[in-house]
């Protein structure tokens, strides 16, 4: 497509409940990339995809997160058992190369009740 | 490990008015730096960046130079406008690998007619 889509673009969830959250990258880009984006705060880093492989995923803040990309295109972000700590603004960001040349989705805002 | 500072906001300005937003680095490498723009309801825009030390970026109207010896990587425009109203954020990215970037927590400008 144009741009990086992600979907949905507000998420409720009660807390305890599970939450996917889509990216669609740009067509041909290998490298995905997750940031969390806290009120007030500026993007952190979650993890990194080149195509299907997931080569860092040291920004993960606790095992209830989980990130895939099985086929080196769409890539989905869960949540297991959300909690309110996890209120934020999930981006996913593509790139052609290596991170060169960054292209930002809007974002899935998350909000934990 | 590496980091952004940045002036915190929110930044008032008249149109027609000056503007800075210091930002300022702490890296273990000689990294690129970048400013990104974020509009409501948008994800982040590239800016400007710059690779190497006394470098300019622009674009816009705005600018931003590359200051090794001070670690630092100011955004300036001489003449703002409404629509520049937007939230600022400072980044960078070391140059090896690919690439996250690490940013600063954002500066909000608002500029009033």
């Amino acid at each position: 497509g144009a741009g990086v889509s992600q979907s949905p673009r507000y998420k409720v969830a009660k807390r305890g409940q599970d939450v996917a959250l889509r990216c669609d990258p740009i067509s041909g880009h290998v490298s995905l990339f997750w940031y969390q984006q806290a009120l007030g705060q500026g993007p952190e880093f979650l993890t990194y995809f080149q195509n299907e492989a997931q080569l860092d995923k040291s920004g993960l803040p606790s095992d209830r997160f989980f990130a895939e990309r099985p086929e080196g295109s769409v890539s989905t972000l869960k949540i297991q058992r959300t909690q309110q700590e996890d209120s934020a603004v999930y981006l996913c960001a593509s790139s052609p190369e290596g991170g060169r040349g960054y292209t930002f989705g809007s974002g899935t805002r998350l909000t934990v009740v | 490990g590496d980091s952004v500072t940045q002036m915190e906001g929110p930044v008032t300005l008249s149109e027609e008015a000056f503007l800075t937003i210091n930002c300022t680095y702490t890296a273990t490498g000689y990294p690129s730096l970048f400013w990104y723009v974020q509009y409501p309801g948008e994800g982040l825009q590239l800016l400007l960046k710059a690779t190497k030390a006394d470098d300019k970026g622009s674009n816009k109207g705005f600018e931003a130079t590359y200051r090794k010896e001070t670690t630092s990587f100011h955004l300036e425009k001489g003449s703002v406008q409404v629509s520049d109203s937007a939230v600022y954020f400072c980044a960078l990215s070391e140059n090896s690998g690919y690439s996250t970037l690490t940013f600063g927590k954002g500066t909000m400008l608002l500029v009033s007619p």
